[in-house]
């Protein structure tokens, strides 16, 4: 089984959808988990951390499930600048040596 | 907010030449860089740590001495592929945490073609 876990996609929606992505992780220790956006050919960028309590921010919420080891992200009202890879990120321990990037989900929003 | 700059974007080399990346805080002292390359289509995957002042720590199947990281100051690492070939050719990030914060910023990247 693959460490973390994500369906690559794509994911067409129309602007206005809402969308949910799901990933799921091996390791049962994993301490912290984040979303990052990644536009084509650009870095990654911080969408937002995963609390075990779920988070939300504007059109975006977080959940965690430690129990079925996935995490999600939910996307409401969706724009066509949310277009992008959505990455999966888990990191094992407190320190950030041991991050393990999922390979991302695709999401086009067409108008 | 913090701000990592990495140069070159874009490099394009011949077979056999060397080419270095530079990784810079701008406005935050970061004791602990990553090195990731990420071939089209795929994720992330870390190359090496690498730690001012001590040397890079590595993972697992990424040539030491063909991926040479120097670390030298708290603002500044880099990378630099040695005798590049063109299965070296792809997008290598860096990233860095701000001492105390939760989250790593990225570099833009470096897109490397070696003909």
């Amino acid at each position: 089984r693959k460490e973390v876990e994500q369906d690559p996609g794509p994911f067409n929606v129309p602007e206005g959808a809402t969308v949910a992505f799901n990933c799921t992780y091996s390791n049962s220790a994993s301490q912290s988990f984040f979303w990052y956006r990644q536009d084509c050919r650009k870095e990654p960028k911080l969408l937002m951390s995963v609390y075990s309590s779920g988070n939300e921010d504007g059109r975006f919420t977080a959940q965690l499930n430690r129990a079925s080891q996935y995490i999600s992200l939910l996307i409401r009202d969706s724009k066509l600048s949310d277009s992008a890879t959505y990455l999966c990120v888990v990191n094992s321990d407190s320190g950030y040596s041991t991050l393990t990037f999922g390979k991302g989900t695709m999401l086009l929003v067409s108008p | 907010g913090a701000v990592v700059s990495q140069h070159p974007s874009w490099v394009i080399c011949k077979s056999g030449t060397s080419v270095k990346i530079e990784c810079r805080s701008l406005d935050f002292q970061a004791t602990t860089m990553f090195w990731y390359r990420q071939f089209p289509k795929q994720s992330l995957m870390l190359m090496a740590t690498s730690n001012e002042g001590s040397k890079a720590t590595y993972e697992q199947g990424v040539e030491k001495d063909k991926f040479l990281i120097n670390h030298a100051s708290l603002t500044l690492s880099t990378l630099t592929v040695t005798s590049a070939h063109p299965e070296d050719s792809s997008f290598y990030i860096c990233s860095a945490m701000r001492s105390g914060a939760n989250v790593l910023t990225f570099g833009a990247g470096s897109r490397l073609t070696v003909l």
